[in-house]
């Protein structure tokens, strides 16, 4: 156990459903990732948030919303997804935001999208 | 552009022999460089950071090297067991990452040690 966990581990959703991911880290930590890992594809970092508050958001489309209600827990918001964003999507926690800081990853949600 | 590869093909060695994993970037000097490894259905787990005025680092039977000159970074694992068999994944700061915690990742190479 690394101190993240991730729910649902598994979804499979249609191109029209609205759906969430929920990441929650107890660890203390001050900044969350999403990540989406495809097949045969580097982790690509979505998003950071540093105490709650959004730093990265790296060109992602605006069907992937993300929300931060606090320093514990990290969302993603999914609406008219398309197939080829199916993929594990993985969140991941550190104490600060500085460099070298050790990242804490959870277990990842499969997403399939039909 | 900054690129990391990894070896895409996977490394099978017998048990007990040292696996050694090549990381190779390009275009860029990175400050540090970190390595991680990943189990099927899991996220990756944090390893090691070497950094760029350090050869070397060990943890346990773990051993890094940072090569700056040839932009490579070596992991080794001594006495490999069959449950070292994961992904291991290495990263690195973008060149543009500033005074942030971004990484960029490679690939990943897939190690397996047949008992």
């Amino acid at each position: 156990e690394t101190g993240v966990t991730q729910t649902p581990r598994h979804l499979v959703m249609g191109m029209t459903n609205k759906k969430s991911l929920k990441c929650e880290q107890h660890l203390g930590h001050n900044a969350m990732y999403w990540y989406k890992q495809s097949a045969k594809k580097p982790l690509e970092l979505m998003f950071v948030y540093n105490f709650k508050e959004q730093t990265e958001n790296n060109s992602v489309p605006s069907r992937f919303s993300p929300e931060c209600p606090n320093s514990s827990h990290l969302f993603l918001h999914l609406h008219t997804l398309q197939p080829e964003d199916s993929a594990l999507y993985l969140c991941a926690s550190s104490l600060g935001y500085r460099p070298e800081t050790e990242q804490y990853f959870g277990p990842g949600t499969r997403l399939t999208v039909t | 552009s900054q690129k990391i590869e990894q070896n895409s093909e996977a490394l099978n060695i017998q048990e007990g022999k040292t696996a050694t994993l090549t990381c190779n970037y390009t275009n860029y000097s990175p400050a540090y460089l970190q390595w991680y490894r990943q189990d099927p259905g899991r996220g990756p787990v944090f390893l090691l950071l070497i950094r760029e005025n350090e050869k070397e680092k060990r943890k346990e039977r773990l051993k890094v090297t940072f090569d700056t000159t040839l932009k490579q970074s070596l992991f080794h694992i001594t006495a490999s067991q069959p449950a070292d068999s994961a992904t291991y994944l290495c990263a690195l700061p973008p060149p543009y990452g500033g005074a942030t915690n971004k990484l960029i990742f490679g690939t990943g190479t897939l190690l397996a040690v047949q008992p």
